[in-house]
């Protein structure tokens, strides 16, 4: 149980364009997700934290114009990288908790951009 | 200022060759800590979380401890299969904070 999906595995996209990932919970009902980023030998940077039907709560330095999220369903959130520049390469990971009571989070595989 | 710290930062062994891994932490109004394994370029998997001092749990050939500054992550007669970065994390304020440690990279080398 709690297993995370997260779509594409990996994009690479032009420098000014947008990409958009996907974040589903495939057997339980997440009503809060979080996204971060991982740069290459970091740790994981929390950038939003995202309830379902609510407007999502960004880390401070996070830009949330360019870094669109939406929670539409229980079950799936979005990550829009929008004018994606090359600083924007990184690894991309959503995590989500079971239920609303829980505390444990649990990672999606995380997706790969790369912004040429 | 919130702060979790892991050492050492890599960590080599022999199979078999117990060992230790350390994460410090200076977060106010912990509620639970947390281990993570992740291997390269996957999300992180997880493995346990502890909630207050004193306790400790197993898993196969890891057990975790936690005291009231500090959590302990030891690893018994290490195999190759354990080689993975080991990430720690503070949850606080009913665990919307999340707060990761930089990970030690564990290397058991057959």
């Amino acid at each position: 149980g709690a297993v995370v999906s997260q779509h594409p595995s990996r994009v690479i996209c032009k420098s000014g364009t947008s990409v958009k990932i996907e974040c589903r919970s495939l057997d339980f009902q997440a009503t809060t997700m979080f996204w971060y980023r991982q740069f290459p030998k970091q740790s994981l940077m929390l950038m939003a934290t995202s309830n379902e039907g609510s407007k999502a709560t960004y880390e401070q330095g996070v830009e949330k114009d360019k870094f669109l999220i939406n929670h539409a369903s229980l079950t799936l959130s979005t990550l829009t990288v929008t004018s994606a520049h090359p600083e924007d390469s990184s690894f991309y990971i959503c995590s989500a908790i079971v239920g609303t009571s829980s505390d444990t989070q649990y990672f999606g595989p995380g997706t790969r951009l790369t912004v040429l | 200022e919130d702060q979790v710290t892991q050492s050492p930062e890599a960590l080599r062994l022999q199979e078999g060759e117990s060992s230790s891994l350390n994460c410090s932490y200076t977060v106010s109004g912990l509620r639970g800590l947390f281990w993570y394994r992740q291997d390269p370029g996957k999300g992180p998997e997880f493995l346990f979380t502890l909630y207050s001092a004193g306790e400790e749990k197993e898993k196969e050939r890891l057990k975790a401890t936690l005291t009231k500054k500090e959590s302990f992550l030891h690893i018994t007669a290490p195999k190759p299969e354990d080689s993975a970065t080991y990430l720690c994390a503070v949850g606080r304020d009913n665990f919307n904070k999340f707060y990761f440690g930089s990970g030690t990279k564990l290397n058991v080398k057959p």
